[in-house]
């Protein structure tokens, strides 16, 4: 099966700082979503990216299917960045079903 | 707020016991998936449903099973409950067609705590 690779496994911030969280896939996707949990467990839609490059206020993402990898990026960090940070993706060879990377553990520091 | 809405938010139980998780997907979507997670598994895909048949199935214990009914709502059926599927159980709905999944929207989730 595919394989979802997400680093680093953890961050630490402080409030103001840039990040990228990097995610690579072993196989070509027709999907690729990038997700937030908060410290309370939701699982927030952050980007919806199966290819090319998408930005939402201070965050921003990049997917470059071709070379199997993704890039979220996250500016001027704040506390309530924190949290864990995943990439899923659907596969050709198992459709219907989003495959989730183990995720990035993210602690802005005020 | 995702337009998914699941219930019982929380729920704790006794081993051996059966529950039912309830799941009500966005407005005109007609695909419902089912995902647990566990500290030691990550976000694992359980099953998937679309227009009330099932189109892709996960690591599904036996002890678990699904159905998607008429009006779309859906539902995760856990028996025999053992400590280990103490977990947090999503569900998510899409607009996807049978063969592609969309872009997913999550459910606040159902912790179930098994004692």
């Amino acid at each position: 099966g595919i394989q979802v690779e997400q680093s680093p496994p953890d961050l630490i911030l402080q409030e103001g700082a840039n990040s990228t969280l990097r995610c690579n896939f072993s196989d070509s996707v027709n999907n690729l979503q990038w997700f937030h949990q908060n410290p309370w467990g939701q699982l927030i839609n952050l980007f919806y990216i199966p290819s090319g490059t998408k930005q939402n206020g201070r965050l921003s993402a990049t997917t470059v299917a071709t070379e199997r990898y993704s890039l979220l990026y996250i500016s001027s960090s704040q506390t309530t960045d924190s949290g864990v940070y995943f990439c899923a993706v659907e596969w050709g060879g198992a459709t219907n079903k989003l495959i989730f990377g183990t995720g990035t553990l993210l602690a802005v520091q005020p | 707020d995702s337009g998914v809405t699941q219930t019982p938010k929380h729920l704790i139980t006794a081993t051996g016991q059966r529950v039912t998780l309830r799941c009500s997907p966005r407005s005109g979507d007609l695909s419902v998936y089912w995902y647990q997670q566990s500290l030691d598994q990550g976000l694992q895909f359980l099953i998937q449903y679309y227009n009330g048949e099932e189109r892709a199935k996960g690591n599904i214990l036996e002890r678990f099973s699904a159905q998607q009914f008429p009006d779309l709502h859906s539902e995760l059926n856990l028996s025999s409950l053992e400590l280990g599927d103490s977990a947090l159980y999503f569900c998510a709905s899409s607009v996807g067609t049978s063969g592609r999944t969309g872009e997913l929207f999550f459910g606040e989730g159902s912790r179930l705590t098994v004692l």
